[in-house]
């Protein structure tokens, strides 16, 4: 079955920096787009960025943009997301989903469809001193 | 940037319908999708593409979206479906989530 492993969790200090990994099976690690969400206690959901596995073409949401990299190798259909300069308020579950994506004609244009149909079981990155 | 809107609470009796709405400017262009989340648990996608179902979702899970407004119905409410409820959609490059909603069964 499609699955996506995540590392364990992490305790950090502020300044440091954490890496959480991703290995999928169960499909083409390469067909499917991998995303990073986070979510922190009683909080919502909180999107950080997107890697498409192929090409290593990456995109981050402005919140993150110049603190997260995001990363993989094919090798091991494994993902990466690493996150620098930690902040207590980055104390949150960290999520690898798998996105599918594509273009349907919506009315009369064709319309961008993206959405989560696989998530991993979270990891937790507790930052503190 | 874009936004999505959701109530942060609904509560609904057993056996009745439940109504969850995600407002956005034009978010009837968009395609959009619902995830459901209980406490310790990853969200499930319930909804996707407006209002299709992925395979062992209930059929009292349904959708709609036109105009500014997404809507995520469940029909006959069970106890079962008290969780915390997002919605999302794509907009320039980007995903987009709602707050999310808390549906509490009573």
């Amino acid at each position: 079955q499609v699955q996506l492993v995540q590392s364990g969790a992490e305790v950090k200090k502020p300044g440091a920096s954490v890496r959480v990994s991703c290995k999928a099976s169960g499909y083409t690690f390469t067909s499917y787009d991998i995303n990073w969400v986070r979510q922190a206690t009683g909080q919502g959901l909180e999107w950080m960025g997107w890697m498409n596995p192929n090409s290593g073409n990456t995109g981050s949401a402005q919140n993150f943009q110049g603190r997260v990299t995001m990363t993989r190798s094919t090798s091991i259909s494994t993902a990466y997301m690493e996150l620098t300069s930690l902040r207590s308020e980055d104390t949150a579950v960290y999520y690898c989903v798998r996105v599918t994506a594509g273009t349907m004609v919506r009315g009369a244009n064709p319309s961008y469809y993206y959405y989560v149909d696989v998530w991993g079981k979270g990891t937790t990155v507790t930052v503190s001193s | 940037s874009y936004e999505l809107t959701q109530p942060p609470s609904v509560s609904v009796s057993p056996g009745q319908t439940a109504s969850i709405t995600c407002s956005g400017d034009k978010v009837g262009d968009k395609y959009t999708s619902w995830y459901q989340q209980k406490p310790g648990q990853s969200p499930v996608m319930v909804i996707y593409q407006d209002y299709k179902r992925p395979s062992g979702i209930p059929e009292r899970f349904s959708g709609s979206n036109s105009g500014n407004t997404a809507t995520l119905t469940i029909s006959e409410t069970q106890a079962v479906d008290e969780a915390d409820y997002y919605c999302q959609a794509w907009d320039s490059s980007t995903v987009v989530f709602g707050g999310g909603t808390k549906l509490t069964v009573l």
